[in-house]
């Protein structure tokens, strides 16, 4: 089955660090860009991240760009997100996604994985 | 910054109906703009890439159209499960969503 899948996630302090993964299966993970994007409760999308299909192209949103850092292991068809300093508006939903022909619209989404920071 | 706005934010209609959905963006992005669904506890959904392209197993009462600054999504003969939040994205720059327009049937 095509799919990703999100974990990781969880209930973390304020300050604290999290790497969530993205696990993907059924398809050529290596030829495809894949981004990461949340959503607090009630409120809309926000891109935060993605990497090109080697790893060697990273793009940030300028609010988290240095606190946020994606990476990937194509080998084991993964992609991480690594959020430091965590804060209470660090609350949400995070999506990975497949970007369908590069620089393109978002194809394929996981289920997400709740992140909560709260003390 | 490429900042984006949709209009409007929330609308009601009744199945039937053709709804159009608009996303402005501050500067041209060249048709790289996309279009998704959203059901609540669901995650999005592509419809339309590249400002009119339909994506692969969606119904064609989707269409979308636009170029320069300006987008539309159009919603024909509205169908009860088209009720969700529609985003629009522009991926020229560093990617950005719109604000988000809530479709509700009345």
């Amino acid at each position: 089955e095509v799919e990703l899948v999100e974990s990781g996630g969880g209930l973390v302090q304020p300050g604290g660090s999290l790497r969530l993964s993205c696990a993907a299966s059924g398809f050529d993970f290596g030829n495809y860009w894949i981004h990461w994007v949340r959503q607090a409760p009630g409120k809309g999308l926000v891109w935060l991240a993605r990497i090109n299909s080697d790893g060697s192209n990273l793009d940030y949103v300028d609010h988290v760009r240095g606190r946020f850092t994606i990476s990937r292991d194509n080998a084991q068809k993964t992609v991480y997100l690594h959020i430091d300093s965590l804060r209470a508006e660090d609350t949400a939903l995070y999506y990975c996604a497949r970007d369908q022909y590069a620089m393109s619209s978002l194809d394929l989404w996981g289920r997400g994985t709740q992140v909560t920071v709260s003390s | 910054d490429i900042q984006m706005i949709q209009s409007p934010s929330s609308l009601s209609a009744s199945v039937g109906d053709t709804v159009t959905i608009t996303c402005r963006a501050s500067q041209s992005i060249s048709s790289f703009l996309n279009w998704y669904q959203q059901k609540p506890g669901k995650a999005p959904k592509v419809l339309i890439y590249a400002a009119s392209s339909l994506q692969s197993g969606v119904p064609s009462r989707f269409s979308g159209s636009g170029s320069g600054t300006d987008y539309n999504i159009t919603i024909t003969n509205l169908q009860p499960e088209d009720s969700a939040t529609y985003y629009c994205q522009q991926t020229l720059t560093t990617p950005l969503f719109g604000p988000g327009t809530k479709v509700e049937i009345k």
